[in-house]
């Protein structure tokens, strides 16, 4: 089984750009999608990126997602930060068994 | 509007059973893969089952395996889990989820129902 590691916490300023980091531990990152869920507190999951760059509509072009396959990982960026953006980010993916969630990183907007 | 609804959701003692239940509105629900996952407290996110849109396909974590059933009625628009030799650590909140074309991706969760195992 392939795990998915993201940092557990992250914190930037309001206006501010932010990177959230999901690095895979074996296999290809190219290979399968990967997805990024939002989850606000005492909410449910939403999906803010799916297929590894896309944006479902309702979701603001601030959000985007990228894959680099020389690390491995995948990346969520959020630019134009603002307080309603303070939530726990899950990276998830998948291969022939198995469907992994990273571990979630929790954004804090100061 | 996809909408989902899960129900079922509440106390039980270490070994004993639960059913959970999700209506699902807002989509063609035999075209599509379902799937639970859960949520310990204070905890990440856990995919727990999934299962296609025709019901002939079905995945387990290995930490349910044996022990929960995924099943769908499709000419009710629901999804079940059948939880049975419930443990503590599998108290968590757990989620219905629809997937997209590609029944490992989510698109669409519901609000949740939690799922005390307890003595």
């Amino acid at each position: 089984n392939f795990m998915l590691t993201q940092p557990h916490s992250v914190s930037e300023s309001p206006g501010k750009t932010v990177t959230i980091s999901c690095t895979r531990s074996s296999g290809s990152i190219a290979n399968n999608y990967v997805q990024w869920y939002q989850q606000r507190p005492g909410s449910s999951p939403t999906t803010v990126i799916y297929e590894d760059n896309q944006r479902p509509s309702g979701v603001p072009d601030r959000f985007s997602g990228s894959i680099d396959s020389s690390s491995n990982s995948a990346s969520l960026t959020i630019s134009g930060l603002k307080t309603e953006d303070e939530a726990d980010y899950y990276c998830q993916s998948y291969d022939s068994s198995n469907r992994v969630f990273g571990g979630g990183t929790k954004l804090t907007v100061l | 509007e996809v909408q989902l609804l899960e129900s079922g959701g509440g106390l039980v003692q270490p070994g004993g059973s639960l059913r959970l239940s999700c209506a699902a509105s807002g989509f063609t629900f035999t075209s599509f893969a379902m799937s639970w996952v859960r949520q310990a407290p204070g905890k990440g996110l856990e995919w727990v089952s999934a299962i296609s849109g025709s019901g002939g396909t079905t995945y387990y974590a290995e930490s349910v395996k044996g022990r929960f059933t995924i099943s769908r009625d499709n000419s009710k628009n629901t999804l079940y889990l059948q939880m049975n030799s419930l443990r503590a650590e599998d108290t968590a909140v757990y989620y219905c989820a629809k997937s997209t074309y590609n029944w490992n991706l989510i698109d669409y969760w519901g609000p949740g129902t939690l799922v005390t195992v307890s003595s």
